[in-house]
């Protein structure tokens, strides 16, 4: 089934302790995204990656890191998380020349 | 990328059609438009997609007028599972992947 797949899928952890949340996709595409959703303020776009080796910013990437090592994999990195990034996550993947996003199913994180 | 404009809320009764206007006043020549429907707690799923004049699939209607400066998202007869949030996303894939969403329409299906 083709799918993208976010651990962990809840995650509450205290300010300061560095964490990384994986994304993984079966669909073999190059293009792949983090999206935060916070309520009132719908999706915003942290990290965007247009194949292997290569990221981009969006427009909320202060606080996070990304690396895309393989073009399945698109790990997302908060290394001194503050309550400020408590929101819902969302991975997205999608071959090139579409807008047709698959998103992973969230990860909802609490940072206290 | 160009800025979307859709309206905050939306009601409608089951059987209805239910039309949600986009309005993207400074829409690229290469721009498509593309609409995204998410439920509570998951991710958004994609609708349709369309570039110019009507593109119709099993789910929904898309109509752009030949100015394409706005969009109308058609839902037939919808039912109570139809409610959700609804984002209009307008933007030219080749030139790059940075998406805005906007904060969409959220759509209430009354019984």
């Amino acid at each position: 089934e083709a799918q993208v797949t976010q651990n962990p899928r809840y995650l509450i952890t205290v300010t300061g302790k560095k964490l990384t949340v994986t994304c993984s996709q079966n669909m073999n595409h190059e293009y792949m995204s983090w999206y935060r959703q916070d309520p009132g303020l719908g999706l915003r776009q942290i990290y965007y990656s247009m194949n292997v080796e290569v990221t981009d910013k969006g427009d909320v990437p202060e606080g996070y890191k990304v690396s895309r090592k393989e073009k399945r994999n698109f790990p997302l990195i908060l290394e001194s998380p503050s309550p400020n990034q408590t929101s819902l996550y969302f991975c997205a993947s999608s071959l090139p020349g579409a807008f047709l996003l698959y998103f992973g199913p969230g990860t909802r994180l609490t940072v206290t | 990328l160009a800025k979307t404009t859709q309206p905050i809320s939306m009601d409608s009764y089951e059987g209805q059609e239910v039309n949600i206007t986009c309005s993207h006043n400074n829409i690229a020549t290469n721009d498509y438009i593309t609409w995204y429907q998410q439920f509570p707690s998951q991710g958004p799923r994609f609708i349709i997609q369309g570039y110019k004049t009507k593109v119709t699939n099993e789910v929904a209607s898309l109509f752009i007028p030949a100015d394409r400066k706005s969009s109308t998202l058609s839902l037939p007869r919808v039912s109570l599972s139809d409610t959700a949030v609804y984002y209009c996303l307008v933007g030219d894939p080749p030139g790059g992947f940075k998406t805005i969403f906007g904060a969409g329409t959220r759509l209430f299906v009354k019984a």
